[in-house]
């Protein structure tokens, strides 16, 4: 399975928004990518996926590259509930296609 | 809203010992996944289930794991004996089924082994 690199940490303050990195050079033409994040104590929670084109839903907006080697996940505001670990997972169309989480990126917000 | 259930929520066992963990997916849902997550790293995928059918289990540690979907439906998770590096959190999820489909997670179930 193709991988994906994140930063371990990002801050962001109240109310201002949040873009998070992903990395993923060796994504397969068939790959989507997915965003997962989990509250504390909580587990995970799907955020948004796509393939090519940005998406957006009501949690948030997903910007994939012209060459969908890297993505970016956007809170358009972020609030202290958003304080969580955020998964960036390619998956795959064929077989189990399984989401294989890494470590995230742990979003810190400050009021 | 519809959630997944697990059980227990919490469980302290010492080592060598059989410990059991339940999941109840989301009404409807055909494909159900158990995933192990110890502190500080992301969910590791342990078995899938395709209604009552195994799809992929090969990250499973089948020694001393075991885990069923009878009817397809609910499914049990064991651990047998318990080692002190079983200690996690174990999850369950839940999808409507495979391809993109967004997968729902319980809130787990905490084990230590002492």
């Amino acid at each position: 399975d193709a991988k994906t690199t994140q930063p371990n940490s990002m801050e962001s303050n109240e109310e201002e928004p949040v873009h998070l990195p992903c990395n993923h050079s060796t994504i397969s033409g068939t790959d989507y990518i997915h965003w997962y994040r989990q509250l504390p104590s909580q587990g995970p929670e799907y955020v948004i996926h796509g393939l090519t084109s940005n998406v957006n839903n009501r949690m948030a907006s997903l910007a994939i590259a012209e060459d969908r080697k890297s993505s970016t996940l956007i809170l358009h505001r972020a609030t202290l509930r958003d304080a969580a670990v955020y998964y960036c997972i390619l998956r795959g169309q064929t077989g189990a296609n399984n989401l294989f989480f890494g470590t995230g990126t742990r979003l810190t917000v400050i009021p | 809203e519809a959630e997944v259930a697990q059980s227990p929520r919490y469980k302290i066992t010492e080592k060598s010992q059989a410990v059991a963990f339940w999941c109840d997916p989301i009404s409807g849902h055909a494909t159900l996944y158990w995933y192990r997550q110890i502190l500080g790293q992301g969910p590791e995928l342990l078995v899938q289930f395709q209604d009552e059918s195994v799809v992929d289990d090969s990250q499973l540690p089948k020694d001393r794991f075991s885990a069923e979907r009878l009817k397809g439906v609910d499914s049990t998770l064991k651990i047998q004996p318990a080692e002190l590096g079983d200690s996690a959190m174990y999850l369950c999820a839940s999808s409507l089924g495979r391809g993109q489909r967004e997968l729902f997670f319980g809130e787990g179930s905490r084990l230590t082994v002492l």
